[in-house]
């Protein structure tokens, strides 16, 4: 099956700084999406994008279906976007396949 | 924006006994929702399709017997664990396709906790 890695796996910033996290997938999809987990587990979409660009106002995301990857950019960070982002692909089985996340620590 | 709702979204219950979770999706139809479970501090893993009217498809390792899927309705999947173990205690969250769309929603997600 379809295989997702995110990376990197932990990251740590302070208050102001900016980030990218990076989801590779093995093989072509029909659906990208990317999705932060609350502290609470509640998963919020943050994109579906299977390709080009998005932006939705600090955040924004990008996936180059040929080269099999996607990143997700979060700029001037607050300490509420700490938690756990997701990318989840779909291979046209309407099945998600998760990655292992990456878990976002913002210090004020 | 379409809204998934689950509940319970806690529950804690007795070794051996049931426990019934429901997944609704609010203000869409859906005829196929999707069950996950998550450990703590790993990712979500597919349990099962819930189709409408149908049996769930379960994913390999998934006991059927176990995690008994019923969608009745467009609206209203439940998954019900039998005869719980506190290996069943995990967090179970579910998902639903708004008609015709390419968004996935996801419920807010339950807590299960076996004693």
């Amino acid at each position: 099956g379809i295989q997702v890695e995110q990376s990197p796996p932990d990251l740590i910033l302070q208050e102001g700084a900016n980030s990218t996290l990076r989801c590779n997938f093995s093989d072509s999809v029909n659906n990208l999406q990317w999705f932060h987990q609350n502290p609470w587990g509640q998963l919020i979409n943050l994109f579906y994008i299977p390709s080009g660009t998005k932006q939705n106002g600090r955040l924004s995301a990008t996936t180059v279906a040929t080269e099999r990857y996607s990143l997700l950019y979060i700029s001037s960070s607050q300490t509420t976007d700490s938690g756990v982002y997701f990318c989840a692909v779909e291979d046209g089985s309407e099945k998600l396949v998760f990655g292992k996340g990456t878990k976002l620590t913002v210090n004020p | 924006g379409a809204v998934v709702s689950q509940h319970p979204s806690r529950v804690i219950c007795k070794s051996g006994t049931s426990v019934k979770i429901e997944c609704r999706s609010l203000d869409f139809q859906a005829t196929t929702m999707f069950w996950y479970r998550q450990f703590p501090k790993q990712s979500l893993m597919l349990m099962a399709t819930s189709n409408e009217g149908s049996k769930a498809t379960y994913e390999q390792g998934v006991e059927k017997d176990k995690f008994l899927i019923n969608h009745a309705s467009l609206t209203l999947s439940t998954l019900t664990v039998t005869s719980a173990h506190p290996e069943d205690s995990s967090f179970y969250i579910c998902s639903a396709r708004e008609g015709g769309g390419n968004t996935i929603y996801f419920g807010e997600g339950s807590w299960l906790t076996v004693v």
